[in-house]
């Protein structure tokens, strides 16, 4: 099982509230992403990083922003939370090689529900 | 548009039987297709990366099969075991970018019965 972590797994909070998702990876990778996943949908890409103080949107549009200060820590957070944010929020990391597999290890996930 | 589609979405069968799950794809420039386990509630876990030289590959009952002329790969199970239930993902990476994307289909869910 890969080294990457996400916590909390599970939260359930008020309309408005701030929050930040975590994520981090020991495995040195310097490439990490943030995925948004429905039930029964495919993975969607909404942040994703190269290294340290590069951070970049996805294909879905996302009202989170990401920060990479550290290689290990890429959180996400969103300033005020609305019922349309509910989801599973999936980390993954990869080296930062431009090779043929560019294998991604996910996270657990984070299931958030905006009520 | 790159897209990346499974069949079928949801399959049951019994414990010991063996089955196969589809995928089709249009993602090019193509560079790998992996498949993915995703237990309910967990993130997906790797059990196949292909590039386009490979046609086959196996992981313990799990056999991976690539055809980049048609654009299709398979996932067939060998002698289902109850912890097989999940979905399963197809996922396809192309070499267009340096950040190496990846399209994901929206998995084939197995359950296997006793």
């Amino acid at each position: 099982e890969a080294d990457i972590y996400q916590t909390p797994r599970y939260l359930v909070i008020g309309t408005g509230k701030k929050i930040t998702l975590e994520c981090s990876q020991t495995m040195g990778h310097d490439k990490m992403y943030w995925y948004q996943q429905d039930p029964g949908m495919e993975l969607h890409l909404i942040h994703y990083s190269y290294g340290v103080n590069s951070t970049e949107k996805g294909d879905l549009s996302s009202e989170s922003t990401v920060s990479r200060i550290r290689t290990e820590h890429f959180p996400l957070t969103l300033e005020s939370a609305r019922p349309s944010h509910t989801s599973q929020y999936l980390c993954a990391s990869s080296v930062n090689e431009r090779d043929s597999y560019n294998e991604q290890f996910f996270g657990p996930g984070t299931r958030l529900t905006v009520l | 548009k790159n897209q990346v589609e499974q069949s079928p979405q949801s399959l049951i069968i019994l414990e010991g039987k063996n089955c196969t799950l589809q995928c089709n794809y249009t993602v090019s420039p193509f560079s790998n297709l992996r498949w993915y386990k995703q237990d309910t509630g967990r993130g997906p876990v790797s059990l196949t990366i292909m590039t386009f030289s490979e046609n086959t590959k196996s992981n313990g009952r799990y056999t991976a099969t690539l055809d980049a002329d048609t654009k299709q790969s398979s996932l067939h199970i060998t002698a289902s075991q109850l912890s097989d239930s999940a979905s399963y993902i197809c996922v396809v990476g192309d070499r267009g970018s340096t950040l190496g994307r990846l399209y994901f289909g929206r998995g084939t869910q197995l359950t296997v019965w006793p």
